[in-house]
C-alpha cells in the first residue's frame, strides 16, 4: 500500500500563496489523493480530489475558488492563493488502495498550514 | 444537505467493548455506490482509517484492526453502528465518521467527531 508523506508545517503572510505537497511512495504514481482541510476543534472536510490530471471531480462543499490541485510524478499539490485567517489549519492527504477485502484508505501526517 | 453525527461513552474501561453510532441525514445508504466509514484520530496523531460499508451492506477493515472491528446498518435507516473489542488506552481517540458517495468519491462529508478516553 502507499506511504503518503506531508511536511509538517508551512506558512504564509496574509493575502499569500503557500502550496502543501503530498509525496506517494515509489511505484504509487498514478494514485489519487484526497485533501482534507481541519480547523483547529473540528472535523476534516474535503477540499478535493488529484490525479496526475489535475482535480478528479467536484471540489468538497463551500471550497472557495482560491483552492486549486495539480499532480506530477508522486506529488500531488494543494496551493492556496490569496491565504485568509481562515485557512489557517491541518491539511490532511488521503488515498484508497485496492479493492474488495484487500481495500484500505491510507492519511499522510499532515501539515499545520500558518497564517502569518 | 449531508450532516452525520456520532454518538456514544466518552469514557470506556480496558477490555470493554465501545458501540459507537453515527446518524445521519441528507442521503440514503441504500443508494448505489454509497458508503459510510470510520475514521480516528490519536491526539498530536494523523487520520487513522478503521472502516467501511457500502449500500449493499459490503464492508471494508482494517487489517491491523480487523479482529476487533464490526461495521453494521443500524436498526434505523439512517444509522451505522461501529463496534471495537478489547479496547486498551492506545484506543484513546476522537472518533469520526464520514460519507463517501464511492467511485471516485473522497470521504466527503464528515461529523464532528466524538471524543473516547480508555481509562480504568
Amino acid at each position: 500500500q502507499p506511504v503518503l508523506t506531508q511536511p509538517p508545517s508551512a506558512s504564509a503572510s496574509l493575502g499569500a500563496s503557500v502550496t502543501l505537497t503530498c509525496t506517494l511512495s515509489s511505484g504509487y504514481s498514478n494514485y489519487k489523493v484526497d485533501w482534507y482541510q481541519q480547523r483547529p476543534g473540528e472535523g476534516p472536510r474535503f477540499v478535493m480530489r488529484v490525479a496526475t490530471g489535475g482535480i478528479v471531480g467536484s471540489k468538497g462543499d463551500g471550497i472557495p475558488d482560491r483552492f486549486s490541485v495539480l499532480g506530477s510524478g508522486l506529488n500531488r499539490y494543494l496551493t492556496i492563493k490569496n491565504i485568509q485567517e481562515e485557512d489557517e489549519s491541518d491539511y490532511h492527504c488521503g488515498a484508497d488502495h485496492g479493492s474488495g477485502s484487500n481495500f484500505v484508505y491510507v492519511f499522510g501526517t499532515g501539515t499545520k498550514v500558518t497564517v502569518l | 444537505q449531508i450532516t452525520l453525527k456520532e454518538s456514544g461513552p466518552t469514557l470506556v474501561k480496558p477490555t470493554q467493548t465501545l458501540t459507537l453510532t453515527c446518524t445521519f441525514s441528507g442521503f440514503s445508504l441504500n443508494v448505489s455506490g454509497v458508503g459510510v466509514g470510520w475514521i480516528r484520530q490519536s491526539p498530536g496523531e494523523a487520520l487513522e482509517w478503521l472502516t467501511l460499508i457500502y449500500w449493499d451492506d459490503d464492508k471494508r477493515y482494517s487489517p491491523s484492526l480487523k479482529g476487533r472491528l464490526t461495521i453494521a446498518k443500524g436498526t434505523s435507516k439512517n444509522q451505522v453502528v461501529l463496534t471495537m473489542t478489547d479496547m486498551d488506552p492506545v484506543d484513546t481517540a476522537t472518533y469520526y465518521c464520514a460519507h463517501t458517495s464511492g467511485g471516485d468519491s473522497g470521504l466527503d462529508f464528515w461529523g464532528r467527531g466524538t471524543q473516547v478516553t480508555v481509562s480504568s
